[in-house]
């Protein structure tokens, strides 16, 4: 069965601490791992990560995928209060027609 | 551009109520896809379509039809809506081809089913 697994589930910082978000997939004919935030609404695009060790940077956001251990993991620096949503990552598969997502974690960052 | 649109935003149906979610989007996207998402949970794929013509189903589509009859809109269709299908709906899209594999998702639609 196809599945993604994040962790932890929620998690409560504040303001300027550092958190790291966890992905683990188990998919068949993986292609890609895909990284949103979503706030209020519709998810919104953070990352997207096909090669193994290679780390993709978005001002304090950034991500890597280990295709042998079969994870990723979303690194946050100096967290904001505006970094407070849900997080979702989703694996690619079947020539990249489905997507399964995780259940999220939701970041609560504190003042 | 408007991106992804769909209507409507809220829903309250009866069960064995019958309805049609739309879904548009104006950038020239092929795939297109319907996803659900429940309390608590990521999206939950339901349908998806590769290009006008074609569709296929996702890990969830009891209950749900779809149908693509041009590249810009992507209907779902409840045919007797039950409280399980109590959720929020996105739609989204992405172009095809290429390995670029990011879907733009619509405002969703939150459906009760009383």
């Amino acid at each position: 069965e196809d599945k993604v697994v994040q962790s932890p589930l929620s998690l409560v910082v504040h303001e300027g601490d550092t958190v790291t978000l966890n992905c683990s997939y188990e998919v068949t004919n993986f292609r890609s791992l895909l990284w949103y935030k979503q706030e209020k609404k519709a998810p919104t695009f953070l990352f997207m990560l096909t090669s193994s060790g290679i780390e993709k940077k978005s001002g304090r956001l950034s991500s890597i995928l280990d295709k042998k251990e079969l994870f990723s993991i979303l690194n946050i620096t100096a967290t904001q209060t505006g970094d407070s949503a849900i997080y979702l990552c989703a694996a690619a598969y079947n020539a990249g027609n489905m997507l399964t997502f995780g259940g999220g974690t939701r970041l609560m960052v504190k003042p | 551009n408007a991106g992804v649109t769909q209507t409507p935003k809220f829903q309250v149906l009866k069960t064995g109520q019958s309805m049609t979610l739309q879904c548009a989007q104006d950038m020239n996207h092929e795939y297109m896809s319907w996803y659900r998402q429940d309390p608590g949970m990521g999206l939950r794929l339901i349908h998806y379509s590769v290009g006008a013509g074609i569709t296929d189903q996702g890990e969830v589509p009891n209950g749900y039809n779809v149908s693509r009859s041009t590249t810009e809109d992507f209907p779902l269709r409840l045919l007797s809506a039950a409280p399980s299908q109590t959720s929020v709906y996105f739609c989204a899209s992405r172009p095809s081809g290429g390995a670029n594999y990011e879907q733009y998702f619509g405002p969703g639609t939150r459906l009760t089913v009383t």
